[in-house]
């Protein structure tokens, strides 16, 4: 089993609509939760860390938990800005390895 | 601010011939560095990571290496190259264990 699994899209939603979708992971004993963010052919750049209670950042909103194993990310009134590869990256350990899941490409469309 | 240099951007080898891809960072001091491959449609797969000077620690046993000679200098060796090292290389850096790592622009590797 993978250490952390997301569905890979991809998802393809009109301008403005909310998208929404989940990353498993298989350490019950996971520490700290990321998502990032991989425009095509660049590199991932940090998106927002998930904290236990869940948090919002703009129009991006990430939930934790932790009962089911898994982390979401919500994106509200999407834009084309928005299309690119969102990975779910995962702590297990709280030191320096982080584990990052294969993504979740998203289309925003005209 | 901190900037993370990594090059070159693209590079074609031949099977069997050597590798060497820099990494620098600039604006902070002992950084964690990383190198990670993303083969397409794969997720990142750690392949050394260090905490200082000298120091290296390996993930995943293969054909490359990597050094530290300096606190912001990061490289990432081969000595003959296989069909399979193809794909995306990148750079991290990071302070402490926080988790919140900081890519480089990568340099995409095509082995012939």
């Amino acid at each position: 089993r993978k250490e952390v699994e997301q569905d890979p899209g991809p998802f393809n939603v009109p301008e403005g609509a909310t998208v929404a979708f989940n990353c498993t992971y298989s350490n019950s004993a996971s520490q700290s939760f990321f998502w990032y963010r991989q425009d095509c052919r660049k590199e991932p750049k940090l998106l927002m860390s998930v904290y236990s209670s869940g948090n919002e950042d703009g129009r991006f909103t990430a939930q934790l938990n932790r009962a089911s194993q898994y982390i979401s990310l919500l994106i509200r009134d999407s834009k084309l800005s928005d299309s690119a590869t969102y990975l779910c990256v995962v702590n297990f350990r709280n030191d320096y390895k982080l584990s990052f899941g294969a993504g979740t490409t998203v289309t925003v469309r005209a | 601010s901190q900037t993370i240099h990594q090059w070159p951007a693209t590079l074609v080898q031949p099977v069997g011939s050597p590798l060497s891809l820099e990494c620098t960072v600039e604006g902070t001091s002992n950084p964690n560095l990383y190198w990670y491959r993303q083969a397409a449609g794969r997720g990142l797969q750690l392949l050394f990571y260090s905490v200082g000077i000298g120091q290296i620690s390996s993930e995943v046993p293969q054909n490359l290496s990597a050094s530290r000679p300096q606190d912001r200098q990061f490289i990432l060796s081969s000595k003959k190259l296989l069909l399979s090292d193809s794909g995306f290389y990148l750079c991290a850096w990071s302070v402490g264990g926080t988790g919140e790592q900081y890519f480089g622009p990568g340099t995409r590797l095509t082995v012939t």
